[in-house]
């Protein structure tokens, strides 16, 4: 079965920094991977996704992330953070067999 | 406005109380789900339902009932809850590119 590793538990970023979210997975083959957005007391929303293709993907709200299949990852990128990306980030896999896995989530906080 | 809706956001109950979380969303998706969200553990599958009447457990079932009569709804029963079902539960719905939407969650406590 696949896995999910998010290295980073808590991330604090100065606001206007750069942001890269790591995301490790485990996967015999080409997995669908996810990154969503969880703010404070709200559900999950999608970010991103990568099926398959151009391995740097775009997002919603400026976030991109790049497939990288030699070293299993999909880092989660932003050029320059904003007060509002503060929120915990999951990477997700899933695969044909609708199989999704989720990693423990990193929470980003912003520093004004 | 395209959306899974739960209820209640919030419960407090006691051990042993059968108590439901309802789901239902209104984007005609076939595939729905349930999971727990634990602090250092992420989200965890409970049940999903890839139709109406089709139903299977996913990572931690135990304790949990699920049933899909109807496409749209989706709950989660839990027949005699116990303190370590405390929790974040989701429910959750996916297009067919495996795009989940997500409830906004209910926050269960059982004392």
């Amino acid at each position: 079965a696949q896995s999910v590793t998010q290295p980073d538990i808590h991330i604090t970023v100065s606001e206007g920094a750069s942001l890269e979210l790591r995301c490790n997975y485990s996967y015999g083959a080409t997995p669908y991977l996810f990154w969503y957005v969880q703010s404070p007391g709200q559900g999950l929303q999608l970010l991103l996704k990568y099926f398959s293709g151009d391995t740097l993907v775009q997002g919603i709200k400026g976030f991109e992330a790049e497939f990288k299949r030699s070293q299993s990852s999909f880092n989660l990128r932003k050029p320059s953070v904003h007060w509002s990306d503060a929120a915990e980030y999951f990477c997700a896999v899933g695969a044909d067999n609708n199989d999704m896995r989720f990693g423990a989530g990193t929470r980003l906080t912003v520093k004004p | 406005e395209a959306q899974v809706t739960q209820n209640p956001r919030y419960l407090i109950t006691v051990t042993g109380k059968k108590l439901t979380v309802t789901c239902s969303q209104n984007m005609n998706h076939e595939y729905m789900s349930w999971y727990r969200q634990d602090p250092g553990l992420g989200l965890r599958q409970i049940y999903y339902s890839m139709n109406v009447e089709v139903t299977d457990k996913g990572d931690v079932p135990e304790g949990y009932k699920v049933s899909r009569k109807e496409k749209r709804n989706f709950p989660l029963i839990l027949e005699s809850p116990s303190p370590n079902q405390t929790s974040l539960y989701f429910c959750a719905s996916m297009t067919n590119l495996y795009e989940q939407y997500f409830g906004p969650g209910t926050r269960l406590t059982v004392t």
